[in-house]
C-alpha cells in the first residue's frame, strides 16, 4: 500500500487567496483526520471523518476553514481566504478506528505558507 | 476530558546515553496506548503500541515502553540512543473514542 497520500507537499500563496489541501487516506480505512502542527500550538485535530461523514469538526479554526470527503478515497481542507498565521504543517491521518485499536497512520503533510 | 501529559519538553542526550521519556494519561478506564516518532522535516511514525497484555512493548529501533496502570504511565525507554534518534516523540492515547489524544511532544537531541 501507498500508504496515506497528500498533496501538495508545499503550498506558498498570498494573504486572501484560497487554498485546498488534498489527501487520499490507505484503502480499507473508514476513519480520516485533519491536523494542524506548529511550533507555537503543537498538534491539532482539525475534523475528523467516518465513512465520509464529519463526526467532529470542534477543532476547526474558524469559518474560513472547511473540510470535506465526497467520497472513501479523497479528502480536501479549504481555507478561503487564507491568512499567514494558517501558516503550519497539515496532515490528514487514516485508520480504521476502534478497529484498529485507534491506530491512525499519517501522510507526509503540506507545509503551506501564506505570505 | 482526556489529556495525555508529556512533561519533557526537550531532552538533549549523548550518544549511547539511555533515555526515558514520560507520559501520562487522565483517562481510569481501558485505554491504549502510541508512541509516534517525528524525525525532521517528517511525519509522525509509529514506534510503538500497548492494547493489552504484556506490559512491557517493544517497538522499532530498539524503543519500549512500559505500561504502569497504577500510575497512568505509558513511559518510553532505549538503552542507548543514536544520533539518527534525534526527532520528536509523541505519546497518544486512545479511550475507546475512535481518535486519538496527542501528547504535547518531546523534543529529543542526540549529540554524537
Amino acid at each position: 500500500d501507498a500508504g496515506v497520500i497528500q498533496s501538495p507537499r508545499h503550498e506558498v500563496t498570498e494573504m486572501g487567496q484560497e487554498v485546498t489541501l488534498r489527501c487520499k487516506p490507505i484503502s480499507g480505512h473508514d476513519y480520516l483526520f485533519w491536523y494542524r502542527q506548529t511550533m507555537m500550538r503543537g498538534l491539532e485535530l482539525l475534523i475528523y471523518f467516518n465513512n465520509n461523514v464529519p463526526i467532529d469538526d470542534s477543532g476547526m479554526p474558524e469559518d474560513r476553514f472547511s473540510a470535506k470527503m465526497p467520497n472513501a478515497s479523497f479528502s480536501t481542507l479549504k481555507i478561503q481566504p487564507s491568512e499567514p498565521r494558517d501558516s503550519a504543517v497539515y496532515f490528514c491521518a487514516s485508520g480504521l478506528g476502534l478497529a484498529g485499536g485507534g491506530t491512525q497512520y499519517f501522510g507526509p503533510g503540506t507545509r503551506l505558507t501564506v505570505l | 476530558a482526556q489529556s495525555v501529559s508529556q512533561h519533557n519538553h526537550h531532552v538533549i542526550l549523548s550518544e549511547a546515553a539511555s533515555l526515558e521519556l514520560g507520559c501520562n494519561y487522565s483517562y481510569g478506564g481501558t485505554v491504549n496506548l502510541f508512541w509516534y516518532v517525528q524525525y525532521p522535516g517528517q511525519h509522525l511514525q509509529l514506534l510503538l503500541k500497548y492494547f493489552s497484555g504484556d506490559p512491557l512493548v517493544k517497538g522499532i529501533k530498539g524503543f519500549e515502553a512500559e505500561f504502569i496502570k497504577s500510575k497512568f504511565s505509558f513511559n518510553l525507554r532505549k538503552p542507548s540512543v543514536q544520533w539518527s534518534d534525534t526527532a520528536e516523540y509523541f505519546c497518544a492515547v486512545n479511550d475507546g473514542a475512535n481518535n486519538l489524544f496527542f501528547g504535547t511532544g518531546t523534543r529529543l537531541t542526540v549529540i554524537p
